[in-house]
């Protein structure tokens, strides 16, 4: 069963936007992760966070934390056409042994 | 470094053929994963490794087995293909467990 749950399903903005994506999830965890999948291809990894941070940067992306909620956002700013993908969370409930549960995906478009 | 590498990139099979889905990887990695991927439905995870000898099943893991021989090599065996096993399977090998690298996927259809 999915962990984590994206919100919204789909997104489409002009370049130049800032783009806000979300992930709620259900149990405690260790870390969250944010991948980008482009059309037919694999996942990349985009930033984690651990449980004892609230938030963090990376680039035009800040991402952060809110474990009394079980919720995450993940905000792209100055959006590009190239950010047009499909956003994934990720939870590490277990702490160990690379076992990741990701969500359903964000399918973000973005106009130029 | 080529980094994850999987093969083939498509593959065709009728209902009730076996068939070996190939990962590698060229980073010393010891985690590696299975994971596929079905519209609206996410990654699930199908079977994981932390190391050469270990495996451990994830969240679907029936009709698929894996070895795990050496560090480089993680292959998945279909046993006896379903058109449920019809997906994209995404291979992915971690140094610490937490980020993953992920290859280009494989895509299967079972007829």
């Amino acid at each position: 069963s999915q962990q984590g749950e994206e919100d919204p399903q789909a997104l489409s903005i002009q370049e130049g936007e800032n783009a806000t994506m979300n992930c709620s999830y259900k149990t405690s965890i260790n870390n969250l992760q944010w991948y980008r999948q482009n059309s037919g291809r694999g996942l990349v990894h985009l930033i984690l966070i651990r449980s004892n941070e609230r938030e963090k940067h990376s680039g035009r992306l800040r991402v952060t934390l809110d474990t009394s909620k079980k919720s995450s956002s993940l905000l792209i700013t100055a959006s590009r056409a190239a950010d047009t993908a499909s956003y994934f969370c990720a939870t590490d409930a277990s702490g160990a042994n690379s076992k990741l549960t990701f969500g359903k995906g964000i399918t973000l478009s973005v106009r130029p | 470094n080529a980094g994850v590498t999987q093969t083939p990139k498509f593959q065709v099979l009728k209902t009730g053929q076996s068939m070996t889905l190939q990962c590698a990887q060229d980073m010393n990695h010891e985690y590696m994963s299975w994971y596929r991927q079905d519209p609206g439905m996410g990654l699930r995870l199908i079977h994981y490794s932390v190391g050469a000898g270990i495996t451990d099943q994830g969240e679907v893991p029936n009709g698929y087995n894996v070895s795990r021989s050496t560090t480089e090599d993680f292959p998945l065996r279909l046993l006896s293909a379903a058109p449920s096993q019809t997906s994209v399977y995404f291979c992915a090998s971690s140094y610490s467990g937490a980020e993953q690298y992920f290859g280009p996927g494989t895509r299967l259809t079972v007829t």
